[in-house]
């Protein structure tokens, strides 16, 4: 399976953009990026997901580089409940199982 | 239902004694999972649930955990013999299909004193 590398920790002003940076060099051809998040003692939230495509949806944006190498979660104006930590996943080949493998993600903490 | 539902949301049990977790995927979701997660730490696969196909239980921690799913719908984890470094919060999430991105219940939390 690919793996992710995320930032442990990052802050974000309140109002502003927040970018969050995803390298998943190992990434094979077929393999689609997701990002979810986890606010404290709920369950995880799916937020977003691409292939090579840029996306964007009611709740963020999701930029991959060309080479598939990284991918940058955009929240285009972060508010306090955005304070969450936020999941970069690597789904395994279709041919396989859909499981999702949860790294130790990035924790955002949105300040006013 | 419009979401998944897990129940209980909380279960204190005694070391040693069987525990079912039960969870109700989201009406015809074909995938269920399986997740825990300890106290402060990240999510831990445990168990995947794919329409008639043999499930990945490839995240069992031992074999005093296993998990059904009837007509495809409600799965059930169970349990047996619980112990202390089981106490964790169980998740399950379902999906439409194995592409499509999940959506979590609440969780169970469970407490093994």
């Amino acid at each position: 399976d690919a793996k992710t590398t995320q930032p442990p920790s990052m802050d974000c002003a309140e109002g502003r953009a927040a970018n969050l940076p995803c390298n998943h060099s190992t990434i094979s051809g077929n393999e689609y990026v997701y990002w979810y998040r986890q606010i404290h003692s709920q369950g995880p939230q799916y937020i977003i997901h691409g292939l090579k495509n840029n996306e964007t949806n009611e709740m963020a944006s999701l930029i991959i580089t060309e080479d598939r190498k990284s991918s940058t979660l955009i929240l285009p104006h972060a508010t306090l409940r955005d304070t969450a930590v936020y999941y970069c996943i690597v789904r395994p080949p279709r041919s396989n199982t859909g499981k999702l493998i949860f790294g130790q993600g990035t924790t955002l903490q949105v300040k006013p | 239902g419009a979401g998944v539902s897990q129940s209980p949301s909380n279960k204190v049990t005694e070391k040693g004694k069987d525990v079912e977790l039960r969870c109700d995927p989201i009406s015809g979701h074909t995938a269920l999972y399986w997740y825990r997660q300890s106290l402060g730490q990240g999510l831990e696969f445990l168990i995947y649930f794919q329409g008639n196909s043999a499930p990945d239980k490839s995240g069992l921690p031992s074999d005093r955990f296993s998990a059904e799913r009837t007509g495809g719908s409600v799965s059930t984890l169970t349990i047996q013999r619980t112990q202390q470094e089981d106490s964790a919060v169980y998740l399950c999430a379902s999906s439409a299909q194995v592409n499509y991105g999940y959506t979590f219940g609440s969780g169970t939390r469970l407490t093994v004193v």
